[in-house]
């Protein structure tokens, strides 16, 4: 899987959008880009996956760049729900099977009243 | 939508006992499943991926016969710590795929907080 970079810590103030930063510099053309967020003590949660194009859910948008080295999750209107540590995850997905996931450290944002 | 339960959530023991976490696939068939520690304020380390019918994976310096996990059904994943010492206290997650092949995202249990006194 190509590594991820991303940001240790952001904050946000509630109510506008979150703008969480990734950099895939080395993505393969096969590889999606993930999405996940863990809020304190829980399993973490799916959020949003792309290839290429931009993408958008009830949860959240992604922005992928046209070279895909890097991408951008959009939480549009920040709550203090959203304060969570957020994973970018790049890897390929074959019919063979199912690879595994491995995390780095997640972007810890928090959301500020 | 995919669902993936894990039991217990929470579990004190004694040291040098042994401690069984269960992972089930709800309303899915899981040939795979995937289990990660979690020590305080770190990232997710996976421990080994599950296979239906076979052996686990172990990665590297992850002790097998510690952790022991047996994938028994396409819908229940076993991880049991045996010989539980303090320093296995952690959070253990459990995480499954909804299908193989498809482009979906893998699904996370909630995690067992595992204290070993």
């Amino acid at each position: 899987d190509a590594k991820t970079t991303q940001p240790p810590s952001m904050d946000c103030a509630e109510g506008r959008a979150a703008n969480l930063p990734c950099n895939h510099s080395t993505i393969s053309g096969n590889e999606y880009v993930y999405w996940y967020r863990q809020i304190h003590s829980q399993g973490p949660q799916y959020i949003i996956h792309g290839l290429k194009n931009n993408e958008t859910n009830e949860m959240a948008s992604l922005i992928i760049t046209e070279d895909r080295k890097s991408s951008t999750l959009i939480l549009p209107h920040a709550t203090l729900r959203d304060t969570a540590v957020y994973y970018c995850i790049v890897r390929v997905v074959n019919s063979g099977g199912y690879q595994k996931v491995t995390f780095g450290i997640g972007t810890k944002l928090q959301v500020i009243p | 939508g995919a669902v993936v339960s894990q039991h217990p959530s929470r579990v004190i023991c004694k040291s040098g006992t042994s401690v069984k976490i269960e992972c089930r696939s709800l309303d899915f068939q899981a040939t795979t499943m995937f289990w990660y520690r979690q020590f305080p304020k770190q990232s997710l380390m996976l421990m080994a991926t599950s296979n239906e019918g076979s052996k686990a994976t172990y990665e590297q310096g992850v002790e097998k016969d510690k952790f022991l996990i047996n994938h028994a059904s396409l819908t229940l994943s076993t991880l049991t710590v045996t010989s539980a010492h303090p320093e296995d206290s952690s959070f253990y997650i459990c995480s499954a795929p909804p299908g193989k092949g498809i482009q979906g995202a893998l699904h996370f249990g909630n995690g067992t907080r595992l204290t070993v006194t």
